[in-house]
C-alpha cells in the first residue's frame, strides 16, 4: 500500500497568515491527491482534488500544488473557521490510504 | 440532491459482529464507487472498505481483511459493512463516502457517520 505522511503534525498559525502544509507519498500517485478538511464532531469536507483543483464552494484562498509524490496545501490568509484538521489522501490505486492529518490552530 | 446516511453503530463486546448500513440517495451505485471510513477516537482518517460502482469488485484494508465483508443492495440504494470478529481497535465513527466516480476516488459526499464501540 501507499504510505502518505503529513508535516507537521500541528502548525500554530495567527488568523490572517499564511499557512503551508505538506504531504508525501511513498510512491508516485500521480496527480490524484484530495485534501478535506474536519472539524471536531463533524464529517470531513473535499477541499482539493487531482491535486490543485478547489472543490465546489471552497475559497480561492485554499490552493494545492504538486505531483508524483510532494503536494501542497497552502491556505493564503487564514480566517477563524480555518482552523481544524486537514487530511491528504492519495486514489490512485487500491487500497485507498489518507496521510496522518495536520492540525491547524490560533497562535 | 446527494444524501448519505449510515446507521447501525452500536456497543459489541470483543468476537462480536455487527452490520452497518450506508443508505444513499441522489446518485445510483453504478456510477460511482463508494467505501467506509473510519475514525478512531482522537486518531485520524483510515479508509477501510470500496465497492466499486461498475461491477462487484471489493476492496479491503489489511487491517480489516477476512473479518469485514462490504456487499450492496441496488435495490434499496444501500450498502453494508458486516463486521465479525470485532476487536477493541475497531472502535471508531464508522463514515460512508461517495467517490466522485468509478476510478476517481476522492470523496465529495460523506454521511455523519455512526459509532462503533467494542468493549466488554
Amino acid at each position: 500500500e501507499i504510505v502518505m505522511t503529513q508535516s507537521p503534525a500541528t502548525l500554530s498559525v495567527s488568523p490572517g497568515e499564511g499557512a503551508t502544509l505538506s504531504c508525501r507519498a511513498s510512491q508516485t500517485v500521480s496527480s490524484d491527491l484530495a485534501w478535506y478538511q474536519q472539524k471536531p464532531g463533524q464529517a470531513p469536507r473535499l477541499l482539493i482534488y487531482g491535486a490543485s483543483t478547489r472543490a465546489t464552494g471552497i475559497p480561492a484562498r485554499f490552493s494545492g500544488s504538486g505531483s508524483g509524490t510532494e503536494f501542497t496545501l497552502t491556505i493564503s490568509s487564514l480566517q477563524s473557521e480555518d482552523f481544524g484538521f486537514y487530511y491528504c489522501q492519495h486514489y490512485n490505486k487500491w487500497p485507498l490510504t489518507f496521510g496522518g492529518g495536520t492540525k491547524v490552530e490560533i497562535k | 440532491e446527494v444524501q448519505v446516511l449510515e446507521s447501525g453503530g452500536d456497543l459489541v463486546e470483543p468476537g462480536g459482529s455487527l452490520r452497518l448500513s450506508c443508505a444513499v440517495s441522489g446518485f445510483t451505485f453504478d456510477t460511482c464507487d463508494v467505501s467506509w471510513v473510519r475514525q478512531a477516537p482522537g486518531k485520524g482518517l483510515e479508509w477501510v472498505s470500496g465497492f466499486r460502482g461498475n461491477g462487484d469488485k471489493t476492496y479491503y484494508a489489511d487491517s480489516v481483511k477476512g473479518r469485514f465483508t462490504v456487499s450492496r443492495d441496488n435495490s434499496k440504494n444501500t450498502l453494508y459493512l458486516q463486521m465479525n470478529s470485532l476487536r477493541a481497535e475497531d472502535t471508531a465513527v464508522y463514515y460512508c463516502a461517495k467517490g466522485y466516480r468509478t476510478g476517481w476516488n476522492y470523496f465529495d459526499f460523506w454521511g455523519q457517520g455512526t459509532l462503533v464501540t467494542v468493549s466488554s
